[in-house]
């Protein structure tokens, strides 16, 4: 079946100028999770959502960064005003449930200028 | 911090069987091992994972070792396209952001 799906799959923009970044769940799956991972570096949590509970934002390095999820399945990710640093590749994962193994997506690749 | 060890790099030749240890002696009862790998430019892909019994799917065989310290994770005919960076993870199930990845081990299938 398909995979996680993220779009687009890179992303040049300005330093000052918003970004959205989506990511499209595999179907069915109740949990879904924004990571960062910058050049040769490990994961960084930035936030996940578990059905209808409340998302859990506690990796969000400032209030730039946002997410939502709507319906339940597609989620997108909106940094307002980005800077050079948050130059990384954002990843999305997915899982059945929160104790369910999670799947990635390719990721997008974002660089600020 | 990876609560993980695992060697930078390794080599191994295409047919042959590619034997990664992993070193997680503070692994905790309720911690699961999972292994994820990462090709260059994509996103990291799941390969296996369990909590003490050896486990085997259609990648690869996972062997802990009775005390839990240390695992080694088994592709049993490496082929070119197993060259990747591969993860080992200890965490709990319902741990979403406690995902931290070490640097891996970078493995290198040779013709």
């Amino acid at each position: 079946g398909a995979g996680v799906s993220q779009s687009p799959s890179n992303k040049v923009t300005e330093k000052g100028k918003d970004v959205e970044l989506r990511c499209d769940p595999i179907s069915g799956h109740t949990a879904l999770y924004w990571y960062r991972q910058s050049l040769g570096q490990g994961l960084e949590f930035l936030i996940y959502f578990q059905g209808n509970s409340a998302p859990d934002k506690s990796g969000l390095p400032s209030d730039r960064f946002s997410a939502e999820r709507t319906g339940g399945s597609v989620s997108t990710l909106t940094i307002q005003r980005t800077q050079q640093e948050d130059s990384a590749v954002y990843l999305c994962a997915s899982s059945l449930g929160i104790r369910e193994t999670q799947y990635f997506g390719p990721g997008t690749r974002l660089l600020v200028l | 911090d990876a609560k993980t060890t695992q060697p930078p790099s390794m080599d191994c030749a295409e047919g042959r069987a590619a034997n990664l240890p992993c070193n997680h002696s503070t692994i905790s009862g309720n911690e699961y091992v999972y292994w994820y790998r990462q090709i260059h430019s994509q996103g990291p892909q799941y390969i296996i994972h369990g909590l003490k019994n050896n486990e085997t799917n259609e990648m690869a065989s996972l062997i802990i070792t009775e005390d839990r310290k240390s695992s080694t994770l088994i592709l049993p005919h490496a082929t070119l396209r197993d060259t990747a960076v591969y993860y080992c993870i200890v965490r709990m199930l319902w741990d979403g952001q406690n995902f931290v990845f070490g640097p891996g081990t970078r493995l290198s299938v040779l013709p």
